[in-house]
């Protein structure tokens, strides 16, 4: 009954190759997130969606592409990985109709390594 | 613009010792502010959350803070640490909108045995 799940949860892969990884949410929230975590800890926004339109674009590398077929799903892929592309990858959502009151639900990250 | 500022980015505490964890906020309007905790390769879970009700908030795991407009303040407290308290910890604001949450640079808590 996990809430927020993504997959992989470990990714390590060459430079220049290209991935993805995957998000769902079964908590019924309209808005869906993905967070950038460096090696300091420090967690940057990349991109956020609301019933599927996106609402957030940071400035993020083009190679760098998010996909929402649905609402409960966030899916992020990444083309021509760098080394500077490692860091731990969290997806989140919450609830836009309560934004204000609406804290973020987290996944467990995913941790890419490129080599 | 909205931002917050942690304090620390370590704190050490022994065990059975009281725990605070500072954050400061910057916000043009009443701000709706969580504090987070992140265990060893996992993922963010919310401690608590103010969200201009209550100016003392009470969460999880023996946890509490107090929104302090005046001091533009949301300390994280508690009275005794305990070993599974070793984590890191974000203090976040939320923007009016709601889109967009902003995190503290993240403080580092170790409980000496």
């Amino acid at each position: 009954d996990t809430a927020v799940s993504q997959t992989p949860k470990y990714l390590v892969t060459q430079m220049g190759n290209d991935k993805s990884i995957k998000c769902e949410q079964n908590l019924g929230h309209d808005t869906m997130y993905w967070y950038k975590q460096d090696s300091k800890k420090f967690l940057k926004i990349m991109f956020s969606y609301n019933n599927k339109e996106l609402i957030i674009n940071e400035t993020v590398p083009n190679r760098f592409s998010p996909k929402s077929p649905d609402k409960a799903h966030l899916n992020l892929h990444i083309n021509s990985l760098e080394l500077g592309d490692s860091a731990v990858y969290f997806c989140a959502s919450s609830q836009y109709r309560d934004r204000y009151n609406s804290p973020l639900h987290f996944g467990n990250g995913t941790r890419l390594t490129v080599t | 613009a909205q931002s917050v500022t942690q304090l620390d980015s370590h704190v050490s505490v022994s065990e059975g010792t009281p725990v605070l964890l500072r954050c400061n906020y910057s916000s043009s309007y009443s701000p709706s502010l969580f504090w987070y905790v992140q265990h060893p390769n996992k993922g963010l879970q919310l401690l608590l959350k103010y969200t201009s009700a209550a100016t003392l908030v009470k969460g999880i795991n023996g946890f509490e803070a107090e929104f302090k407009k005046s001091e533009t303040s949301f300390h994280l407290t508690k009275p005794s640490a305990h070993m599974s308290d070793a984590a890191e910890y974000f203090c976040v604001v939320s923007d009016l909108s709601g889109n967009q949450f902003y995190f503290g640079t993240g403080t580092s808590l170790t409980v000496i045995p």
